[in-house]
């Protein structure tokens, strides 16, 4: 069975430019989550969708930050413009379903850089 | 909201010792605890996980432990062997409002061999 599929896996930008990931989730895995990992910390939910609904995107600064999951499959998440701060490991995740917890199944994480 | 805190941040041991990482969480509604595994350049990867109606869980050379009127929990893995080291993450949800999870800062543990 094939993983969650991430694109890039790096990328350098210079700040107030823009970025987009690329996540293809498992087949058949309703719920699909974004989450950031700055070096040396754990990761942190920015938007949970189910199917292509919004469950949860308290987390996402929405000045900068924009995503969707159009047909309820593959998602881009995008940053315009981007800061400094938001040098960060970009994880997709997804699970079956999200009416209770289980295993997430995460990609291997978009690396951004910030110059 | 819920917060994770998690110690140690580095953890070195000697092949065959065991190790334990500690959790602590904030938000008394939480009862869903995972243990994930992240190894470099890779995605967390969950190894174990653990419900509040249940004090302990085992799988073979790994084991969590929950108090839940402490509130914390821990990992605990015995006969440690280098492919066991990574960072190791603790986090919280509440199993019922599926899927947000609250990750700790992490621990890097290191086994020399």
């Amino acid at each position: 069975e094939a993983g969650v599929a991430q694109s890039p896996r790096y990328k350098i930008i210079e700040k107030r430019q823009s970025v987009a990931f690329w996540c293809n989730p498992i087949s058949g895995h309703a719920t699909l989550y974004w989450y950031q990992q700055i070096l040396g910390q754990g990761p942190k939910l920015l938007i949970q969708f189910q199917n292509n609904g919004v469950v949860d995107d308290s987390q996402l600064p929405k000045d900068r930050f924009s995503a969707e999951r159009l047909k309820g499959v593959d998602s881009t998440l995008k940053i315009q413009p981007a800061k400094l701060e938001d040098s960060a490991v970009y994880l997709c995740a997804s699970s079956l379903g999200s009416e209770v917890a289980g295993e997430l199944f995460f990609g291997e994480g978009s690396r951004l850089t910030v110059l | 909201g819920e917060n994770v805190e998690q110690h140690p941040s580095t953890l070195s041991v000697q092949e065959g010792d065991s190790a334990v990482i500690k959790c602590t969480y904030s938000d008394s509604a939480s009862n869903y605890f995972p243990w994930y595994k992240q190894e470099l350049g890779k995605g967390p990867q969950l190894i174990i996980d653990i419900r509040s109606n249940v004090g302990e869980k085992k799988d073979q050379r790994i084991a969590v432990t929950l108090n839940k009127t402490a509130k914390h929990f821990s990992l605990h893995i015995t006969e440690t062997q280098p492919e066991d080291s990574a960072v190791y993450f603790c986090a919280a949800s509440i199993y019922n409002q599926g899927g947000k999870l609250i990750f700790g800062q992490g621990t890097e543990l290191s086994v020399k061999p």
